[in-house]
């Protein structure tokens, strides 16, 4: 199965500033079927990002992602307080084997 | 709008049996692929199972691989996760989610549920 390592494991930022959370792959993911997930305290995660760089409905602009490969990125341009959360990558092309990163926990500096 | 509504979880001996549902609606669920995602208490995410849209094909992560069985009834609009010999590392909030291409085999979760907690102990 694929490994998908995040780093950092927490990133302490101030609003307004930009978020680059990582997510390393411990072997190619097919076609980048690479996704993004935001989660909050008590609630279910919320896809982010899919194909690695494509937002999913509704989701703001300042979130983008880049990558293919082994490597992805989850760029947050602009932090605003709502950001502040738990983000997971996960891949989805070495179907059935769906696999997910341990998280980047967001916090407020 | 889409809603997924999870039920069956509760607090189970190790070695028993228990069944998670999953409502649909808002959607055409015949034509989704629907997986169960767990998350134990302050920990990530694991996916679970995987049921293909026509229920013709599932698959397993190894840790749950011959005792959890993953069962869908179109009729209804129902996913269900059949978990036998339970043990305390099942221990954990169940989701349900729903692949966000229909008929394909490599998606994204687009919906998920708002879970059900699942406690393993004596």
């Amino acid at each position: 199965e694929i490994v998908l390592t995040q780093s950092p494991g927490t990133l302490s930022l101030s609003p307004g500033e930009r978020a680059t959370l990582s997510c390393r792959a411990s072997q190619s993911v097919s076609s980048s079927y690479l996704a993004w997930y935001q989660q909050k305290p008590g609630q279910p995660p919320r896809l982010l990002l899919y194909g690695a760089s494509s937002r999913a409905t509704g989701i703001p602009d300042r979130f983008s992602g880049s990558g293919s490969g082994t490597d992805f990125t989850l760029t947050i341009t602009r932090l605003e307080p709502e950001d502040f959360a738990v983000y997971y990558c996960q891949q989805y092309g070495s179907s059935p084997a769906i696999t997910f990163g341990q998280g980047t926990r967001l916090e407020i500096k | 709008q889409v809603q997924l509504v999870e039920s069956g979880g509760g607090v189970v001996q190790p070695g028993r049996s228990l069944r998670l549902s999953c409502a649909a609606s808002g959607f055409t669920f015949s034509t989704y692929g629907m997986h169960w995602v767990r998350q134990a208490p302050g920990k990530g995410l694991e996916w679970v199972a995987i049921i293909s849209y026509d229920g013709s094909n599932e698959y397993y992560a190894d840790s749950v691989k011959g005792r959890f069985t993953i069962s869908r009834d179109n009729s209804k609009s129902t996913l269900y996760l059949q978990m036998n010999s339970l043990r305390a590392d099942d221990t954990a909030v169940y989701y349900c989610a729903k692949d966000r291409h229909p008929r394909r085999s490599y998606s994204p979760f687009d919906y998920w549920g708002q879970g059900t907690l699942v406690t393993v102990s004596s």
